[in-house]
């Protein structure tokens, strides 16, 4: 089993959608998680935290489910600017480890 | 100000070839990381460096050597370039260790492409 895993998508939706993504992790250890979004030929640029309790930044929300070991990121009224590739990262004591991450295409 | 930045951006060598990459953080943050993000999209950590000392070292040939002569400053140097070194390399830093909720900042990445 992979450490973290992704659904590689592609995910098509149109503009204005609701699209949910999920991330399972294997270290029940993991002490820090985060969504990070990349722009093809970009670097990876933080999204969000994701906290214990949930958190939400705009039309983004994320959440943490601790005993089964996935987070989740749902984007409310998709834009044609939310077209990228979301990685998930899940941290522990000097470890980082990234999702393949999924790619999302908003489309008109 | 480019808060992270690498040099070169596109790198393109034979074989065999020895090569550097360098990075600059002007966060002021204590800790860098270099990773490799091959054609499948997949990013790996490969080292990470806290005020200068070494503390993470992934499985990575030892033809890969980070030097970090100050902590604004993590240079990778490659030797004996081989056709599956070829992909994106990022560098990045945060502002404490791996672990904490740091949020990590990635320089602009360094395309090689190993002939």
């Amino acid at each position: 089993r992979k450490e973290v895993e992704q659904d590689p998508g592609p995910f098509n939706v149109p503009e204005g959608a609701t699209v949910a993504f999920n991330c399972t992790y294997s270290n029940s250890a993991s002490q820090s998680f985060f969504w990070y979004r990349q722009d093809c030929r970009k670097e990876p640029k933080l999204l969000m935290s994701v906290y214990s309790s949930g958190n939400e930044d705009g039309r983004f929300t994320a959440q943490l489910n601790r005993a089964s070991q996935y987070i989740s990121l749902l984007i409310r009224d998709s834009k044609l600017s939310d077209s990228a590739t979301y990685l998930c990262v899940v941290n522990g004591y000097n470890d980082m480890r990234f999702g393949a991450g999924t790619r999302l295409t908003v489309k008109p | 100000d480019t808060a992270v930045s690498q040099t070169p951006k596109y790198l393109v060598t034979q074989m065999g070839n020895d090569k550097s990459i360098k990075c600059e953080q002007n966060l002021g943050h204590d800790t860098m990381y270099w990773y490799k993000q091959d054609s499948k999209k997949f990013l790996k950590i490969m080292f990470s460096y806290n005020n200068k000392e070494l503390i993470i070292n992934e499985t990575v040939p030892n033809r890969f050597s980070p030097k970090s002569p100050d902590k604004a400053h993590l240079n990778l140097h490659i030797n004996s370039l081989e056709l599956g070194d070829s992909a994106v390399y990022f560098c990045a830093s945060s502002r404490g260790l791996a672990g904490a909720y740091n949020e990590q900042f990635f320089g602009p990445g360094t395309r090689l492409t190993v002939l």
